[in-house]
């Protein structure tokens, strides 16, 4: 079964660094973008970063550009996310999620669960 | 960036009624429109993708219509399972989700 499992979250301090990460199972994983998509509690979604299956293109929100770096390591089929620079803002829920083709122009068809970062002194 | 701005941010409906939840563009993304249901406590689930293409074993009470910059997402006959939060996302550039329309029993 198609599966998404994050980990990496957790307390850091402001101005400090986390990494994400995201282990994939049961697909072809150098096939698909990945993303990562956060939530602030109490609040909507909001779409974070994306990477192509090779690697090649990258994008990132606006709010993140600069702080976060995304990256996978096919063959662990895993995908990554580097966060410097925290702030409380950056407090959320973060899922990683796959594109479900290969142009990442239809949606987010699988998700994880998610994992909390937390922003605080 | 192109904004997204769902209508109504919430809505109050029954059992069996029909329910028409609105997304706009700030500038044409031509069917690069994806609808998301979220349940409290658990990761979004893609329910329509390019506009109006039914995701694979979601409920055909569920469809999504428009192209350019409007578009919608509506539900017949509305089951106790559908009260949740709905978002739309734009894939066309830079990605952006809507800020989500909570639809709530009344």
């Amino acid at each position: 079964q198609v599966h998404l499992v994050e980990s990496g979250g957790g307390l850091v301090l402001p101005g400090g660094s986390l990494r994400l990460s995201c282990a994939a199972s049961a697909f072809t994983f150098s096939d698909y973008y990945m993303s990562w998509i956060r939530q602030a509690p109490g609040k909507g979604l909001e779409w974070v970063s994306y990477i192509s299956g090779s690697s090649t293109y990258t994008n990132y929100a606006d709010s993140v550009k600069g702080r976060f770096t995304i990256s996978r390591d096919n063959a662990k089929n895993s995908v990554y996310l580097q966060m410097n620079s925290l702030r409380a803002e950056d407090t959320a829920l973060y899922y990683c999620a796959r594109a479900m083709d290969s142009s990442a122009r239809y949606g987010l068809d699988v998700w994880g669960q998610g994992t909390t970062v937390t922003v605080s002194s | 960036d192109i904004q997204m701005t769902q209508s109504p941010s919430s809505l109050s409906a029954s059992v069996g009624d029909r329910v028409t939840i609105t997304c706009r563009a700030s500038q044409t993304i031509r069917s690069y429109l994806n609808w998301y249901q979220q349940k409290p406590g658990k990761a979004p689930k893609l329910l329509i993708y390019a506009a109006s293409t039914l995701q694979s074993e979601v409920p055909s009470r569920f469809s999504g219509s428009g192209s350019g910059t409007d578009f919608t997402l509506t539900i017949t006959s509305l089951q106790p399972e559908d009260f949740a939060t709905y978002y739309c996302q734009q894939s066309y550039s830079t990605w952006t989700f809507g800020q989500g329309t909570k639809v709530e029993i009344k």
